[in-house]
């Protein structure tokens, strides 16, 4: 049980921010957050992790709260290939042993 | 293009009947994932190797098998096929062994159909 909580579906226009919620109250000091998609007939990729700062990279930023029991994952100006399923994943929460357990994750509609 | 390698592409193949999958990472990677995702069950881990070796299991079943080889590829084995294994198999790899710091590359997955 990968224990975070994401809303199910989001919906967002093409070239406006989409800023994605998760919530893990029960994160541990160490619980490193990260955050995969998959887009439509592919395999997740990798978008970006973090544990306290907020982290920035080429596609998107990670913003972490400062209790760390949410994070956000926000893509700043979404474009229609970002429409994917968004997970947020803590691969050393309980029995992961470091390795990733994909909940439901979010889908991402992003309208032209 | 992640530099993980999957085939075949596509697999149809009838109940009770056994398959290999195989997959090879990214040159360097040495641990290599398998995943399993279905329409209701969603993208589950199945085993983790580390150069060579077994790190981690998953929601895998004992009709199911995999190894890793000396030049780090791996394959998967899915033997006694049942209907409910058809599904989209994924390989990952990391450089080393463990996810909490390292990113996963995937792979293009291998679509099993079971007739």
């Amino acid at each position: 049980d990968a224990k975070t909580t994401q809303p199910n579906s989001m919906e967002s226009n093409e070239e406006e921010p989409v800023h994605l919620p998760c919530n893990h109250s029960t994160i541990s000091g160490t619980d490193y957050i990260h955050w995969y998609r998959q887009l439509p007939s592919q395999g997740p990729e990798y978008v970006i992790h973090g544990l306290t700062s907020n982290v920035n990279n080429r596609m998107a930023s990670l913003a972490i709260a400062e209790d760390r029991k949410s994070s956000t994952l926000i893509l700043h100006r979404a474009t229609l290939r970002d429409a994917a399923v968004y997970y947020c994943i803590l691969p050393n929460y309980g029995g992961s042993q470091g390795n990733l357990i994909f909940g439901k994750g979010t889908k991402l509609s992003v309208k032209p | 293009d992640s530099g993980v390698t999957q085939t075949p592409k596509h697999l149809i193949t009838a109940t009770g009947q056994r398959v290999t999958l195989r997959c090879s990472p990214r040159s360097g990677d040495l641990s290599v994932y398998w995943y399993q995702q279905s329409l209701d069950q969603g993208l589950q881990f199945l085993i983790q190797y580390y150069n060579g070796e077994e790190r981690a299991k998953g929601n895998i079943l004992e009709r199911f098998s995999a190894q890793q080889f000396p030049d780090l590829h791996s394959e998967l084995n899915l033997s006694s096929l049942e209907l409910g294994d058809s599904a989209l198999y994924f390989c990952a790899s990391t450089r080393g062994g463990t996810s909490d710091l390292d990113e996963q590359f995937f792979g293009p997955g291998t679509r099993l159909t079971v007739l």
